[in-house]
């Protein structure tokens, strides 16, 4: 059964970088799939943010692009997030989920249970 | 990017009757080389990640109860609970994965009338 686990500060202050990582477990995140982050401001809908191939080929969403980095450690089975310059509007529980490919990226599944981040001073 | 929009914002069902959710998408998501819908169905539970029920418009995820019928082609979709059960209470999103940048519904929440 595939598991994906968020982790990372719960905290980051107006202005700062915010580092989150996903685990993988049960598929490598070598196979055939794209690997996302998501994310969910409180109250709000789902915003797709970026993912990754274990090439190292990602795809941003233009909205979001000027901030974002996502990377794949394949030796740890990981992939993570960066996203700088963050402000209020940047509050959310950001999720990691497995991007099906067929062999385009496709639906999302499995995700992880998501992360609350708040940017506060 | 393709809007996706959904209604009602909400709606309340008794016990056992029929739940119908429509997503509408600013463009076609029907790739007509392979004659497929690119679009995808999750529910939500307070508190939990989303969970795919539905993709190519159509094909029930495995595990998925056959109550949740996912319909419509184009740029027009509905996902029916055909019976709804109590523990259908949850938001429900339609996302396109025809072109990126990849977008979601704004969600439709059911709720037990």
């Amino acid at each position: 059964q595939v598991h994906l686990q968020e982790s990372g500060p719960g905290l980051v202050k107006p202005s700062g970088t915010l580092s989150l990582t996903c685990d993988v477990s049960g598929d490598s995140i070598n196979n055939n799939h794209w690997w996302s982050w998501v994310r969910q401001p409180p109250g709000k809908g789902l915003e797709w943010i970026g993912d990754i191939y274990h090439t190292g080929t990602t795809n941003y969403n233009p909205s979001l692009k000027s901030r974002v980095a996502i990377s794949v450690d394949k030796s740890k089975n990981q992939f993570s997030l960066r996203l700088r310059s963050v402000t209020a509007a940047d509050t959310a529980v950001y999720y990691c989920a497995r991007h099906v490919s067929v062999p385009v990226e496709a639906w999302f599944d499995p995700w992880g249970q998501g992360t609350l981040v708040s940017v506060s001073s | 990017d393709i809007v996706m929009t959904q209604s009602p914002d909400s709606l309340a069902v008794s016990l056992g009757e029929r739940a119908t959710i429509n997503c509408k998408s600013s463009q076609g998501v029907l790739y007509r080389p392979n004659n497929k819908n690119y679009l995808a169905w999750y529910q939500q539970k307070p508190g939990q990640p989303p969970k795919l029920l539905v993709y190519w418009a159509s094909t029930r995820e495995p595990g998925v109860p056959d109550r949740f019928i996912g319909s419509g082609s184009g740029t027009d979709f509905t996902l029916t609970i055909s019976s709804l059960q109590a523990e259908d209470v949850a938001l429900y999103y339609c996302q396109q994965y025809y072109n990126i940048p990849w977008t979601f519904g704004p969600g439709t929440k059911v709720e037990i009338k």
